[in-house]
């Protein structure tokens, strides 16, 4: 399978503790966007990456929430502290840029679904 | 700051029934726009994609969707659905020259067999 790989697919956790997920793009793709999709909802953006560089955080990334892509390949992204509201599904995207191209599409993963008690 | 809205949240068809879920979004400017749809159990996918030119976007399995500037528009369609057409159903908008896309909150689609 050469998809946008996540682990782990589901993780509960109790409030106060640290979580890590961590998203394997297509290895080919430069740009990973991870989201937050809670139930009802659409994805809501969280940050991207292009290659190792994180370009923008959403405002709704707070100060506990923390993401990295070392080698420009997989990416991580760690929630200090959990509080119960951040009981959501977290989605990763790849995508490839293409010089002067509009963005592209984005390849999206499974998602980890993350249940803070 | 851009929004998209999908005023169906949720839609119920028989088969053979034709489909339009409606899209909107507020931004001003020159914009992509995207349907995409999450089958049960499955990851998010795109189904049709607009950049520029025709304003009618085909897309996979027999969707189609219109892009009508003047309404802020993006509406999705099909003739006729298919029980397998039961999913949930998400725009997305970007202004042009960013890469980060702006989602509706979805509709879901069920098709009655």
């Amino acid at each position: 399978d050469t998809g946008v790989s996540q682990d782990p697919r589901h993780k509960i956790t109790k409030r106060g503790q640290n979580v890590t997920f961590r998203c394997d793009p297509i290895s080919e793709h430069n740009r990973l966007y991870w989201y937050r999709q809670t139930l009802g909802q659409g994805p809501e953006f969280l940050t991207y990456f292009q290659n190792e560089a994180q370009l923008e955080k959403s405002r709704l990334l707070s100060d506990r929430f923390s993401a990295e892509r070392p080698k420009g390949s997989f990416s991580t992204l760690e929630i200090q502290r959990t509080e119960q509201g951040d009981s959501a599904m977290y989605l990763c995207a790849s995508s490839q840029r293409l010089a002067g191209g509009p963005g592209g599409e984005q390849f999206f993963g499974p998602g980890t679904r993350l249940t803070v008690l | 700051a851009q929004s998209v809205s999908q005023h169906n949240h949720h839609v119920i068809l028989s088969e053979a029934a034709s489909l339009e879920l409606g899209c909107n979004y507020s931004y001003g400017g020159t914009v992509n726009l995207f349907w995409y749809v999450q089958y049960p159990g499955q990851h998010l996918q795109l189904l049709l994609k607009y950049f520029s030119g025709d304003p009618l976007v085909k897309g996979i399995k027999g969707f189609e969707a219109e892009f009508i500037k003047s309404k802020f528009s993006f509406n999705l369609r099909k003739p006729s659905v298919q029980w397998s057409d039961t999913a949930e159903y998400f725009c997305a908008v970007n202004q042009r020259g960013s890469y980060i896309p702006t989602f509706g909150r979805g509709t879901s689609l069920i098709v009655h067999p």
